[in-house]
């Protein structure tokens, strides 16, 4: 089926750095997300993005986040600077739009570490 | 309050059948949707329903009764593998297709 590819797949970087967490979503697809996912707890709803504007964004989605998908590369979601409580696994998703927009396609997520 | 909500533990018996529930309230209603997550691996698809009534998709089968924000995933002929997390995620009102999650229910099967 179709892949999201993330890299990388382990980040581990000290409180106060910048670090930049790439997605390369399906190809054709014109909806992207990123999801926050702390071991044990639900997928929590950070950013969706689309036609080169943030759709919507969470409580979560604090201001030292962002993103982007520059020239239709990778999608990024770039964090600076870096807190502790932001150490979890980021999922990126993407998804067509359209009759199938219910369906997100995941990758197997980022696993941040923040010292 | 707001939110999707999913019992943490399921356990059944391989060659049997497990009813993992969920529900919801959420600002409107665009659809429901059953993901598969391993350990480790990204939620996997496997079910969409936005109208009331039961979906047969053979191993998997899905519920909905909008008026009362319930929902389930029905495995049958449960086998090892089926042991996962299953989570729940809605459609709200909001912009862009967002999907909200519930906590996710931990199934393990038995031999």
């Amino acid at each position: 089926g179709p892949k999201v590819l993330q890299i990388p797949s382990h980040q581990i970087i000290d409180m106060g750095q910048m670090v930049t967490l790439n997605c390369d979503p399906v190809s054709n697809h014109l909806y992207f997300y990123w999801y926050k996912q702390i071991l044990g707890q639900q997928m929590e709803f950070l950013v969706n993005f689309y036609n080169g504007k943030v759709m919507e964004k969470s409580k979560l989605f604090k201001d030292q986040f962002s993103v982007e998908r520059p020239d239709g590369s990778y999608f990024t979601l770039k964090i600076q600077p870096t807190a502790l409580e932001d150490s979890a696994v980021y999922f990126c998703a993407s998804s067509s739009g359209g009759t199938r927009a219910e369906t997100l396609y995941f990758g197997s997520g980022t696993r941040l570490t923040v010292l | 309050g707001q939110g999707v909500e999913q019992p943490d533990n399921l356990m059944s018996v391989e060659g049997t059948f497990a009813r993992v529930n969920c529900t919801y309230s959420t600002s409107g209603f665009n659809g429901l949707s059953w993901y598969q997550q391993r350990e480790g691996h990204a939620p996997v698809f496997l079910s969409y329903v936005v109208l009331d009534g039961l979906k047969d998709s053979g191993h998997f089968s899905t519920f909905l009764s909008r008026s009362n924000g319930y929902s389930y995933l029905l495995l049958t002929e449960l086998q090892i593998k089926d042991s996962a997390s299953y989570l729940c995620a809605v459609r709200d009102d909001g912009m862009g297709y967002k999907l909200t999650f519930g906590t996710g229910t931990s199934l393990l099967v038995d031999p």
